[in-house]
């Protein structure tokens, strides 16, 4: 079955650590892959997506994503995390086929 | 979120009573979605219109629910009957155009079925 995974329901890192936030998709063939954060009160809004072509992709706030198809993984990470980052995280694919874009049950980032 | 509007932002209602959320968008997006965000899950997708092509419903978890979308803008999700399991935040997002997927939220509707 299709599917997007968030291993890590809530992480706590502190100010100025580094950050690495799992998403793992399992569909037939690559779909689109995305990143998107709900900060407190505020809808959500589109960090990065990742399409085709270079792996590696940058998006806003610091944050960047490395898709790797082997691992079917498109973990999002930012090199030095602000009290400002404290927010819901959410993975999402979609499929190139259909317009049914999945989103993972999200990773709640605390920042100390 | 920027370009979509929703109503009203907060809605208690008693179990078994019917319940509409609005969504507004700013006009020229031919893409709109509705999704479910229940507590501690992720976001459940519901319903998606595309300009004037059939919506997919496919999401939409029993006959209780219904949306329409007037004039491809403003929609409209309705819920009948309303159950404690309905309780969630429903969001809107709509899709501008400038590229697959990338969507533009509301603030959502958050539903309290008491």
């Amino acid at each position: 079955a299709q599917s997007v995974t968030q291993p890590d329901i809530h992480i706590t890192v502190s100010e100025g650590a580094s950050l690495e936030l799992r998403c793992n998709y399992s569909y037939g063939a690559t779909p689109y892959l995305f990143w998107y954060v709900q900060s407190p009160g505020q809808g959500l809004q589109l960090l990065l997506k990742y399409f085709s072509g270079d792996t590696l992709v940058q998006g806003i706030k610091g944050f960047e994503a490395e898709f790797k198809r082997s691992q079917s993984s498109f973990n999002l990470r930012k090199p030095s995390v602000h009290w400002s980052d404290a927010a819901e995280y959410f993975c999402a694919v979609l499929p190139y086929n259909n317009n049914d874009m999945r989103f993972g049950a999200g990773t709640r980032l605390t920042v100390k | 979120g920027a370009g979509v509007s929703q109503s009203p932002s907060n809605k208690v209602t008693e179990k078994g009573k019917d319940v509409e959320l609005r969504c507004d968008p700013i006009s020229g997006h031919t893409a709109l979605y509705w999704y479910r965000q229940s507590l501690g899950q992720g976001l459940e997708f519901l319903i998606y219109f595309q300009g004037n092509s059939a919506p997919d419903k496919s999401g939409l978890p029993s006959d209780r629910f219904s949306a329409e979308r007037t004039g491809g803008s403003v929609s409209t999700l309705t819920i009948q009957r309303t159950q404690q399991e309905d309780s969630a935040v429903y969001l809107c997002a709509v899709q501008p155009g400038s590229g697959p997927g990338e969507l533009f939220f509301g603030e959502g509707s958050r539903l309290t079925v008491l």
